[in-house]
């Protein structure tokens, strides 16, 4: 069963903590982004990865860190730096990321509370 | 900069009245256009998209999206309205040259039974 997962599907952080959400996908994808929602502003996108072993930031990138050290994960960290950071936290993929005429498929998502 | 304007937040219809909702994006260049669908608790998924080709695409569930690119358009339609239709709805741009996808702030379509 081919697909997006991520988990956990609700994170709680507490003050100046570091948290990591996971994501992995199994679509045999090169390319990984992470997304933000927040209601009324869409999807917001925070770092993506073409390849495996690099990445690039988005447009909301501060305060969040990621890695892509094997091609069917991109784990997001969201740092202590990040002052607001409650939010629903969407990963996806897709077959090629500098390609045009590309299709992003999404995971679950992952809603992070602060508590 | 790209940018994605979806012009109506909250949309609330009876069910089989008809649906459109509108998605202006700028760019200047050729783009690829989504249509993207959560319903509650569920996924974000591809509803349609339009690569190249027959402006009128048609997606799953019966919805339609038109590319009018004279007027930097892209609107999702439904002829007829179904309670399982209530989702939020998001239009998204990606530009020929660059790996963005831009998504328009969405709207939240509710269908009363």
């Amino acid at each position: 069963d081919g697909g997006i997962t991520q988990s956990p599907k609700y994170l709680f952080r507490k003050e100046g903590q570091n948290v990591t959400l996971s994501c992995e996908q199994n679509l045999n994808h090169d390319a990984m982004y992470w997304y933000r929602q927040d209601p009324g502003q869409g999807l917001r996108l925070i770092y993506y990865s073409q390849i495996v072993n690099d990445f690039q930031k988005g447009d909301i990138a501060e305060g969040y860190s990621v890695s892509r050290e094997k091609k069917e994960s991109f784990p997001l960290t969201v740092t202590s730096a990040q002052k607001n950071p409650t939010a629903f936290y969407l990963c996806a993929s897709s077959r090629q990321g500098w390609g045009y005429q590309e299709t992003q498929y999404f995971g679950p998502g992952t809603r992070l509370l602060v508590l | 900069a790209q940018s994605v304007s979806q012009h109506n937040h909250h949309v609330i219809l009876s069910e089989a009245a008809s649906l459109e909702l509108g998605c202006n994006y700028s760019y200047g260049g050729t783009v690829n256009l989504f249509w993207y669908v959560q319903y509650p608790g569920q996924h974000l998924q591809l509803l349609l998209k339009y690569f190249s080709g027959d402006p009128l695409v048609k997606g799953i569930k019966g919805f339609e999206a038109e590319f009018i690119k004279s007027k930097f358009s892209f609107n999702l339609r439904k002829p007829s309205v179904q309670w399982s239709d209530t989702a939020e709805y998001f239009c998204a741009v990606k530009g020929e040259y660059g790996n963005k996808l831009v998504f328009g702030a969405g709207t939240i379509l509710r269908v009363k039974s």
